[in-house]
């Protein structure tokens, strides 16, 4: 398997605009993640889908973010409209086991977005 | 709150100089402690799961225990392969999947 994919993996855009985000997790995991990492904050959960049902977002930080997974193959993370503070590195990452299994996550590469 | 921290925030070790990293944790019971490995410009790579107090895990020159309170990640005679930044994060039994990550330690291994 490839692995998660995100795409694009760099994105360079302007305070105002709309961002879209993509990732494809692992065939056959049923847990996707999305998180954000700053040198400020660290890594934080943003929103998880199980069985492509979003299953907790209160990690979203306003409603200008949202995320969607209409397949168990693809989902999205939308940025409407950006804000200079935004500007992070974007992770998605699946698994396959849920409970104290789920700890165990594959990560993608990640998009770097930079809002100006 | 559930909470993870991490120390040091950097270290610095000569090669084959062996050390530990902590992380602490407060968490309202927990169901599992988990060791990731980010290099840069790279997503964190899983290492470990710790269950329960008492519990070890190896890999290579890494081993990771687990306390009540704490986890440690001792590195033995590292070599400059082994820099990266290492995250700890916790689930707790109450958060059902979801999992919180600490700061992170950056380890730089001279040759």
């Amino acid at each position: 398997d490839a692995g998660v994919i995100q795409s694009p993996r760099h994105e360079v855009t302007e305070m105002g605009q709309e961002v879209t985000l993509r990732c494809k997790p692992i065939s056959g995991h049923d847990y996707l993640f999305w998180y954000r990492q700053t040198m400020m904050r660290g890594l934080e959960l943003l929103i998880y889908f199980n069985n492509n049902v979003p299953i907790d977002d209160s990690g979203m930080p306003e409603d200008r973010f949202s995320a969607k997974m209409p397949n168990a193959s693809f989902s999205t993370l939308k940025i409407q409209p950006s804000e200079p503070r935004d500007s992070a590195v974007y992770f998605c990452a699946s698994s396959f086991l849920s409970g104290a299994g789920g700890g165990e996550q594959f990560f993608g590469p990640g998009t770097r977005l930079t809002v100006l | 709150e559930d909470q993870v921290t991490q120390s040091p925030e950097a270290l610095r070790l000569q090669e084959g100089e062996s050390s530990s990293l902590n992380c602490s944790y407060t968490v309202s019971g927990l169901r599992g402690l988990f060791w990731y490995r980010q290099d840069p410009g790279k997503g964190p790579e899983f290492l470990f799961t710790l269950y329960s107090a008492g519990e070890e895990k190896e890999k290579e020159r890494l081993k990771a225990t687990l306390t009540k309170k704490e986890s440690f990640l001792h590195i033995t005679a590292p070599k400059p392969e082994d820099s990266a930044t290492y995250l700890c994060a916790v689930q707790a039994a109450t958060s059902y999947d979801k999992v919180i990550f600490g700061p992170g330690t950056s380890l730089s291994v001279i040759p």
